[in-house]
């Protein structure tokens, strides 16, 4: 199986400040059909996930473009170019590549300072 | 509007027996794979289980493998796990998501549902 890792696990951030996250995957996520299947989700609290980023890099409708997604590979990255109170939650990884298992991180928890 | 809506969760004895329902609307619900995903109490999401449009191929995490079924009613769109056996372990908000995969390109799991909640315990 594929095993995600995500750093920080935690992070707080001052709003209007930039905050990045990591996702590295213990294998080479290839492109299938030329795409990435690297997803990002975020978990807002008390609520169910929502999608973020796929394909590693396209925001899903309605994200906002302070969200971008970058990497290959084995290394992917999520940056937040202004930290908003409404951003607070826990942002995972996964992985659709080698399934099944589908493979999610552990999860990084944003915080506003 | 997609909307995805589970039911069925509860409380159950070690060993006990439950079957989570997730209805869909708002979308072709014969076109899409579907997902159950599962969070045990403050813990990460994990994969549970996958069937595909039409109900002929499933899969399943190890840690339920023999003991969970996923199937599904295109007539009346919905998805449900059947649960056996279930152990403490299988403690968790369980979510229902659909995978937007489309003419064999992948798009992510673009809807999911509230989470309908288990707990196996005596």
């Amino acid at each position: 199986d594929i095993v995600m890792t995500q750093s920080p696990l935690s992070l707080s951030v001052t709003p209007g400040e930039p905050a990045s996250i990591s996702c590295r995957s213990s294998q080479s996520l290839l492109p299938i059909n030329g795409y990435i299947r690297l997803d990002w989700y975020l978990q807002k609290p008390g609520q169910s996930p929502q999608l973020l980023i796929y394909w590693g890099s396209t925001r899903a409708s309605g994200v906002p473009d302070r969200f971008s997604g970058s990497g290959s590979g084995t290394d992917f990255t999520l940056k937040i170019s202004r930290v908003e109170a409404e951003d607070v939650g826990v942002y995972y990884c996964m992985q659709a590549v080698q399934t099944p298992p589908y493979t999610f991180g552990q999860g990084t928890k944003l915080e506003i300072k | 509007e997609v909307q995805l809506v589970e039911s069925g969760g509860g409380l159950v004895q070690p060993g006990g027996s439950l079957r989570l329902s997730c209805a869909a609307s708002g979308f072709s619900f014969s076109s899409y794979w579907m997902h159950w995903v599962r969070q045990g109490p403050g813990k990460e999401l994990v994969w549970v289980s996958r069937i595909n449009p039409d109900g002929s191929y499933t899969s399943y995490a190890e840690s339920v493998k023999g003991r969970f079924t996923i199937s599904r009613d295109n007539a009346r769109n919905t998805v449900y796990l059947q649960m056996n056996s279930l152990r403490a372990e299988d403690t968790a908000v369980y979510y229902c998501t659909r995978d937007s995969y489309i003419s064999e390109i992948y798009y992510g799991w673009d809807a999911w549902g509230h989470g309908t909640t288990v707990t196996v315990s005596s």
